[in-house]
């Protein structure tokens, strides 16, 4: 079945560091791929996605690839701020429903 | 305005009695889910509804069932809560045609005692 694998956290980056959150997926076909976003004590917020290989995703200085040939859609951001700070799930769509990776906590110091 | 809400916000109970969290979506779409975010943070499909019909049922309970009173309602009841429910449950929509790009509600926790 359809699986996502996502490194475990937490991530611990000082500010204005470089910021890589390592996704694969496992699934048929061709499914769309998402970055969710959950601050603390808050629902899940899409940050971006890629509908199809060699899409870019990005927004709010994020970007992600969609890498057909090696099932990966890592997620970058050049420089964090501490506002960053937060759990980020890495998701396939296949069959309407959302398969999650385990997700990852990042934590920002100023 | 709200595009996804959720009542209640936390829901404290105990072992045995039933329960219910409702859910409503303003964005006019034909999909609804539910999810649970268990204590690792782990989120999994629990239900989908498009249209008023149950497309996805992911070996849940019976004790859990949704209800879909119309397009823009999902809601989940649950009977004979047990501690292992205890969870945030997620709702969701999304437009049933495109990339399925899902829209989540806040979140309700559930403890149960």
């Amino acid at each position: 079945g359809d699986s996502v694998t996502q490194m475990e956290g937490p991530v611990t980056l000082s500010e204005e560091a470089f910021l890589t959150i390592n996704c694969t997926y496992t699934a048929t076909g061709y499914p769309s791929l998402f970055w969710y976003v959950q601050y603390p004590g808050e629902g899940l917020q899409l940050l971006l996605k890629a509908t199809k290989a060699d899409d870019k995703g990005s927004n709010k200085g994020f970007e992600a690839t969609y890498r057909k040939e090696t099932t990966s859609f890592h997620l970058e951001k050049g420089s964090v701020q501490v506002s960053d700070s937060a759990v980020y799930f890495c998701a396939l769509s296949r069959r309407r429903a959302l398969t999650f990776g385990s997700g990852t906590r990042l934590q920002v110091q100023p | 305005d709200t595009a996804v809400s959720q009542t209640p916000k936390y829901l404290v109970t105990q072992m045995g009695n039933d329960k219910s969290i409702k859910c409503e979506q303003n964005l006019g779409h034909d999909t609804m889910y539910w999810y649970k975010q268990d204590s690792k943070k782990f989120l999994k499909i629990m239900f989908s509804y498009n249209n008023k019909e149950l497309i996805i049922n992911e070996t849940v309970p019976n004790r859990f069932s949704p209800k879909s009173p119309d397009k823009a309602h999902l809601n989940l009841h649950i009977n004979s809560l047990e501690l292992g429910d205890s969870a945030v449950y997620f709702c969701a929509s999304s437009q049933e045609t495109g990339n399925y790009e899902q829209y989540f509600g806040p979140g309700t926790r559930l403890t149960v005692t």
